[in-house]
């Protein structure tokens, strides 16, 4: 069974700083991962997809490596903004379905 | 273009009452997926559908069941409704059913169970 972990849980910092969020994932035998927002309350939506094929993507200040076969992606995101406070999840797409980790909750401090 | 679209948006239930919710998938897209995400963990994959049959399913009992629509909208339904199935439901739709594709979510409907 595929098993998602990110770390850390939650994550303050001021203004301006690179914020760096972790996943990992048990089974490397995986389709493609993607990164996700999620705001309090709200559905999510899709800021990255790498395909199990690539390394990583970029998105404007986002940029997302993927290592298979270590089972770890990194989203890297640069330069942040306050509007940059969320929650960010990880999924990996094994077949049919998407396995997700809990989240890293970001607060970006004016 | 549409996004996916959920109806309601919020939802309160009784235990034991059953209840209906809907989806819309975004203009082309021929699967639909649902999950439910509890306060604070991450969404669970409940089922899909692809062309009106189910493609596969989570570790959720069968009183948990769906339908797709020939115009590709979806419905889950919940049968003898408990505490525990308090959540947020996502509905996501992708392209087709390959593995390659790429998820997008609507905006939830949120379940409260009393």
């Amino acid at each position: 069974k595929q098993e998602v972990t990110q770390i850390p849980a939650a994550l303050s910092v001021p203004e301006g700083e690179n914020l760096v969020l972790n996943c990992s994932f048990t089974d490397s035998a995986i389709y493609n991962l993607q990164w996700f927002r999620q705001d309090p309350g709200k559905g999510l939506t899709s800021l990255l997809l790498i395909q199990s094929s690539q390394r990583e993507q970029t998105s404007g200040r986002l940029n997302a490596s993927l290592d298979k076969s270590s089972g770890r992606s990194t989203l890297y995101i640069a330069a942040s903004q306050p509007g940059d406070s969320a929650t960010y999840l990880c999924a990996v797409r094994d077949d049919y379905k998407l396995s997700f980790g809990a989240g890293t909750t970001v607060t970006v401090r004016a | 273009e549409t996004g996916v679209t959920q109806s309601p948006t919020h939802l309160i239930k009784t235990r034991g009452q059953q209840v209906t919710l809907r989806c819309s998938s975004q203009s082309g897209h021929n699967t639909v997926s649902w999950y439910q995400q509890a306060l604070g963990q991450g969404p669970q994959f409940i089922f899909q559908y692809y062309r009106e049959e189910e493609n596969g399913r989570g570790n959720f009992p069968p009183r948990f069941s769906g339908l797709q629509f020939p115009n590709y909208s979806s419905e889950l339904n919940v049968n003898a409704l408990e505490l525990d199935d308090s959540a947020l439901y996502l509905c996501a739709s992708s392209l087709h059913r390959g593995p390659n594709t790429e998820a997008f979510f609507g905006q939830g409907t949120r379940l409260t169970v009393v």
